[in-house]
């Protein structure tokens, strides 16, 4: 069972433009929740966080937001680079249960236009 | 500051043989993770260690996969024997709190 969901496989975006990457969760307990980049033959890269005592993280050009209501999240890159085209990974833990395994979304491929 | 460090980088053996992956993480993090990614599809985690004690296992197909963290550094991740489902990147991680650093992970080819 997937407990965190990425539906879009991919998504193309000119250079300059935003980027928003969505993930969905359905476990409750999931406090906790990251954003990886992933180029290829490398491991993932851990790019920005947020508790769930937030709504919005801010980093630079990346900003995650968590709609706790609706158990979705997004991650927002402005202005889009072409170095920014990777696969991007959502990961939720549930830190309070004192675990802090984590649970990938199947991943979204960006891919920037210049 | 130096990463998590795997070896080797790719690996193809014939089904029924047995492998070995190695692993050492950030100095000084305490947790050391093995996950396993299929291709398509996000990291899924094997075993966690806390220093050199398992803390979660429960994923882990413990007929044929084991593991083990001595003097709570390097890790090492074994298949024995492996099958063709096996075949996938294995990603080594450590965290000193909640971020974990990934390792450029390990790619099994078992034909």
């Amino acid at each position: 069972d997937q407990q965190v969901k990425q539906n879009s496989p991919s998504l193309s975006v000119q250079e300059g433009r935003i980027s928003i990457l969505n993930c969905d969760y359905t476990n409750s307990m999931f406090d906790y929740f990251l954003w990886y980049k992933k180029y290829p033959a490398e491991g993932p890269t851990f790019l920005i966080s947020i508790s769930s005592i937030k709504d919005k993280n801010e980093d630079g050009r990346f900003t995650v937001f968590l709609n706790k209501s609706a158990k979705h999240l997004s991650l927002h890159i402005v202005p889009s680079q072409p170095g920014d085209s990777a696969v991007y990974f959502c990961a939720a833990s549930a830190r309070e249960t004192g675990a802090n395994n984590l649970f990938f979304g199947t991943g979204t491929r960006l891919t920037v236009i210049p | 500051e130096a990463g998590v460090a795997q070896s080797p980088r790719y690996k193809i053996i014939e089904k029924r043989q047995s492998v070995a992956f190695w692993c050492n993480p950030i100095s000084g993090h305490a947790t050391l993770y093995w996950y396993q990614q299929i291709l398509g599809q996000g990291p899924k985690l094997l075993i966690q260690f806390q220093n050199n004690g398992v803390v979660d296992d429960s994923q882990l197909p413990k007929d044929r996969f084991s593991a083990e963290r001595l003097k709570g550094v390097d890790s090492t991740l074994k298949i024995q024997p492996a099958k063709l489902e096996d075949s996938a990147v294995y990603l080594c991680a450590s965290s000193a709190r909640y971020e974990q650093y990934f390792g450029p992970g390990t790619r099994l080819t078992v034909t």
